[in-house]
């Protein structure tokens, strides 16, 4: 059973808003994934990082979203001004293999309502 | 089957039949993991198959890879109930991800 405890398991903004949401992952695990999860079940990969150092993102010219994963603290996606585009669900995962290789160990996910 | 640009799929069985699930993928990937997700919660790992292994079985659960067709298949023997869940395959691109297929409806009637 996956222990990725994420934080708050609902969220409810207004346009415009910030929105910011927390993964705890598996303890041991160096490498942690954020997933955008529409409502029509698509996945969209949206960052990872080994320890605090991102791997991959994708290409936020909005830049609208930012995440971070300090030491010793939990890892945080943050929305900086959210849209009704943003409705979704929001899963972290964490891995110990930074490729894919190996299993992600998801947490419950935080569903985000953007009014 | 799952990926691209298709629609999630959906599958209504009775209990105790079996069910096959296919999923195809476009680039090249050294391993096919399978989720399955049910209601509220995030996807869980049911099978992970690697390109040097055709099948794969846990339980009632078995998994293919075809790495020339580019191709994978999960298979429940005898469903149950409790294997209602919407089920996905995803694969290692190029880079650090994993990229997920567009999910298969399960949903299994007593």
């Amino acid at each position: 059973n996956s222990k990725v405890i994420q934080t708050p398991r609902y969220l409810v903004k207004g346009q415009g808003q910030k929105a910011k949401m927390r993964c705890i992952p598996e303890k041991g695990h160096p490498v942690v994934f954020w997933y955008q999860q529409n409502k029509n079940n698509e996945f969209k990969f949206l960052i990872n990082f080994q320890n605090q150092e991102v791997l991959q993102q994708i290409d936020m010219t909005e830049k609208r979203f930012s995440a971070e994963c300090p030491s010793n603290s939990p890892c945080s996606l943050e929305i900086q001004s959210s849209e009704a585009g943003d409705s979704a669900l929001y899963l972290c995962a964490s891995s110990l293999d930074r490729g894919g290789a190996e299993t992600l160990y998801f947490g419950s996910g935080t569903r985000l309502t953007v009014l | 089957s799952q990926w691209g640009e298709e629609n999630l799929q959906a599958l209504s069985i009775q209990e105790g039949e079996d069910v096959t699930m296919n999923c195809s993928y476009k680039t090249y990937t050294t391993v096919v993991h399978w989720y399955r997700q049910d209601s509220g919660r995030g996807p869980a790992l049911i099978i992970l198959i690697r390109s040097n292994e055709r099948e794969k079985r846990s339980g009632r659960l078995r998994a293919t890879l075809d790495t020339s067709s580019q191709s994978s298949s999960l298979s429940i023997t005898a469903a149950q109930c409790e294997d209602t869940a919407v089920y996905f395959c995803a694969t290692r691109d190029m880079g650090y991800k994993l990229t997920f297929g567009t999910g298969t409806s399960l949903l299994v009637d007593p």
